[in-house]
């Protein structure tokens, strides 16, 4: 099973909202990540959590904050977003090996995520 | 750092003909590929992947790609498309950095 499912599939929320997405895998992947896809582009990674820490930020405004709380569950919480943060919002898992390898990465459905 | 160009922005091919989509990437050391497909408003689905051994490499969907050092390439063919083979094509590469980079996609469209 290859599955990384994610909560809500769409959301809508004003600008002084607080909300968060949710992604869960059941797979034993050690790595999560968040990416952002706006309309006819391709992915941009935000951030890459191994084993439950934060490794990778890729100067992503504060207004997105990441959690991970356990090994299956990755959170991003929104608040104060823009407009122009309107986008499909995807998690990603993938192995780690013993000696800190990568492996392919499998992403969920996403969240259609509107700012109005 | 890596990159990758996919020289094709739209591709059109009848249902039933044979499939090549380009991807050129550029990055120092032997690096890891992937193709990924996409539907609309839909995740992405990992097709194939290329770490090392064999450079022709079987994927999902009877999808195949080739690796080409010599020409840091890695195209991805399908002998007889499908009506359900329309979507958006992305193919990736991973350096030793742990990050994917992507291609700007190949939209592919099916004519019966």
């Amino acid at each position: 099973d290859t599955e990384v499912t994610q909560t809500p599939k769409h959301l809508v929320m004003g600008m002084t909202n607080k909300k968060s997405l949710k992604c869960e895998q059941h797979m034993g992947h050690r790595a999560m990540y968040w990416y952002k896809q706006k309309a006819k582009k391709p992915p941009e990674l935000m951030f890459v959590y191994s084993y439950e820490k934060l490794s990778i930020n890729e100067s992503v405004p504060s207004r997105f904050s990441p959690e991970c709380p356990n090994s299956s569950l990755l959170n991003l919480h929104l608040h104060a977003l823009q407009p122009e943060d309107s986008a499909l919002y995807l998690c990603a898992s993938s192995r780690r090996g013993t000696s800190g390898s990568t492996y392919e990465q499998y992403f969920g459905p996403g969240t259609r995520l509107t700012v109005t | 750092a890596q990159s990758v160009t996919q020289p094709d922005i739209h591709i059109t091919v009848s249902e039933g003909a044979s499939l090549e989509l380009r991807c050129n990437y550029s990055y120092g050391a032997t690096p890891y590929l992937f193709w990924y497909v996409q539907s609309p408003g839909q995740g992405l689905q990992l097709l194939l992947k290329y770490f090392s051994g064999d450079t022709l490499v079987q994927g999902i969907k009877g999808f195949e790609a080739e690796f080409k050092r010599s020409q840091s390439s890695f195209n991805l063919r399908k002998p007889s498309v499908h009506w359900s083979d329309a979507a958006e094509y992305f193919c990736a590469v991973m350096g030793g950095n742990e990050k994917l980079t992507f291609g700007t996609g190949t939209r592919l469209t099916i004519i019966p």
